[in-house]
């Protein structure tokens, strides 16, 4: 199966820094990545995505990047403002059937 | 487009009772569904996922079981919860989206 790690578990920033989380994967079979966002007590809400054909997409001020050959995936927040302040997961869509995700940031955002 | 429903949003049921949650998608065909469960504060466990009617995969040993009796429907059901069972469970789908969430407590 896949294994997807993240980290760091917890960052906190200052209002308008920006803001990078990582994830690695195992298995080079997967080809989807997307990030979620999830605020206390809701569902997660799918944020950005990114396929393995390609190496960055951006989003305003998100954008994730991918590279295939050290099986990693990263989140930056750019600007970032104090309702950014959540917890994100990645995760690697496995075998076209199973999304595994990662163990969760909690991002906090000093005003 | 699409969306997906998920209900109970809460739930409190005592030790030893059954449990049926149940999650609905529109707007797409031949989905694949998911059942994760969320501790406080902890990460998405991926429990059970299911490629089409009557096909379910379980991820791990446990007191739940899921069933598909429909193309987008997908159930998760227990004979007899456990204290451990509380959680928050979320049912998604292969375009990336999540049901509201159920928040069971098994008391």
């Amino acid at each position: 199966g896949e294994n997807v790690e993240q980290h760091p578990s917890t960052l906190s920033v200052q209002e308008g820094d920006s803001a990078v989380i990582k994830c690695t994967y195992s298995d080079s079979a997967s080809n989807y990545f997307p990030w979620y966002k999830q605020e206390l007590g809701k569902r997660p809400q799918l944020i950005i995505d990114i396929r393995s054909n390609v190496g960055e997409k951006k989003d305003q001020r998100i954008a994730v990047t991918l590279n295939k050959t050290a099986k990693h995936f990263s989140l930056h927040i750019t600007e970032t403002q104090p309702e950014d302040s959540a917890v994100y997961f990645c995760a690697a869509l496995y075998n076209f059937n199973k999304f595994y995700f990662g163990s969760g940031t909690k991002l906090n955002v000093k005003p | 487009s699409q969306t997906i429903h998920q209900w109970p949003a809460t739930l409190v049921q005592p030790v030893g009772s059954p449990l049926s949650l149940e999650c609905t998608v529109e707007g797409t065909s031949n989905p694949n569904l998911y059942w994760y469960r969320q501790a406080a504060g902890r990460g998405l466990q991926l429990l059970f996922y299911s490629v089409g009617i009557g096909q379910i995969s379980s991820e791990v040993p446990q007191n739940l079981s899921a069933s598909r009796p429909q193309d987008r429907q997908f159930i998760l059901s227990s004979k007899k919860l456990l204290l451990s069972d509380s959680g928050f469970y979320l049912c998604a789908w292969s375009g990336g989206g999540f049901g509201q969430g159920t928040r069971l407590t098994v008391v």
